[in-house]
């Protein structure tokens, strides 16, 4: 079976420090891979999707990037985090249109 | 630009009770819509998929319903139990080749009083 994990779990860092947040997929191949954010009174927000190694869409301008170094593995970063970047950041993957599968989450506090 | 609404925010019933989650989105052109739920701090978890050929869908105790014409869904939830308290996200998906994003509500909490 799929299993989907993040790491940390959870994170507190001072404004203007870098940012590394790891997803890895295992027990599937070429999965798509997804990076959400949820802000407090707010909905989920796509970040950036993947949809192969190297190949990173964004969905909105913003103070972070994302990598794909691996087949399963999705990493979201940094140079400086602002205070606004805090949140609860979640990883899915897919493998069709359809169902998303969701991490348990980072929960991103920026001081 | 899509846009998908939850009503209510919250909800609190008393256990045993049916109740009704409500999703309406703006465009009507979706590829399908799904119902998660999420617990405090947790990830989400997938509960039903509906695609935009399909009417409803079911999964034990869960019924959800869909009317793309209107941009509405629903999410019946039979003989609620305290189990069933958490955030429940409505989330539609939209037409294209390509098309990856899922439009997130805000969600619905709803609390099942023993």
């Amino acid at each position: 079976s799929q299993t989907i994990h993040q790491w940390p779990a959870t994170l507190v860092q001072p404004v203007g420090s870098p940012l590394s947040l790891e997803c890895t997929v295992e027990g599937t191949s070429n999965p798509n891979l997804y990076w959400y954010r949820q802000a407090a009174g707010r909905g989920l927000q796509l970040l950036f999707y993947s949809v192969g190694i190297g190949q990173i869409s964004s969905e909105v301008p913003q103070n972070l990037s994302a990598s794909r170094p691996q087949d399963r593995q999705f990493i979201l970063s940094s140079k400086k985090l602002l205070l606004s970047d805090s949140g609860f950041y979640l990883c899915a993957w897919s493998m069709t249109a359809d169902t998303q599968y969701f991490g348990p989450g980072t929960r991103l506090t920026v001081l | 630009k899509q846009e998908v609404t939850q009503i209510p925010a919250a909800l609190s019933v008393p256990e045993g009770e049916n109740l009704v989650l409500n999703c309406s989105f703006t465009d009507s052109a979706i590829y399908n819509l799904q119902w998660f739920r999420q617990d405090p701090g947790k990830g989400l978890t997938s509960l039903l998929l509906i695609q935009s050929s399909q009417r409803e869908q079911t999964s034990g105790r869960l019924n959800a319903s869909l009317d793309k014409s209107s941009g509405r869904s629903t999410l019946y939830i039979a003989a609620s139990q305290p189990g069933d308290s958490a955030t429940y996200l409505c989330a539609v998906r939209a037409t294209g080749a390509g098309s990856y994003q899922l439009t997130f509500g805000k969600g619905t909490k709803l609390s099942v009083i023993p």
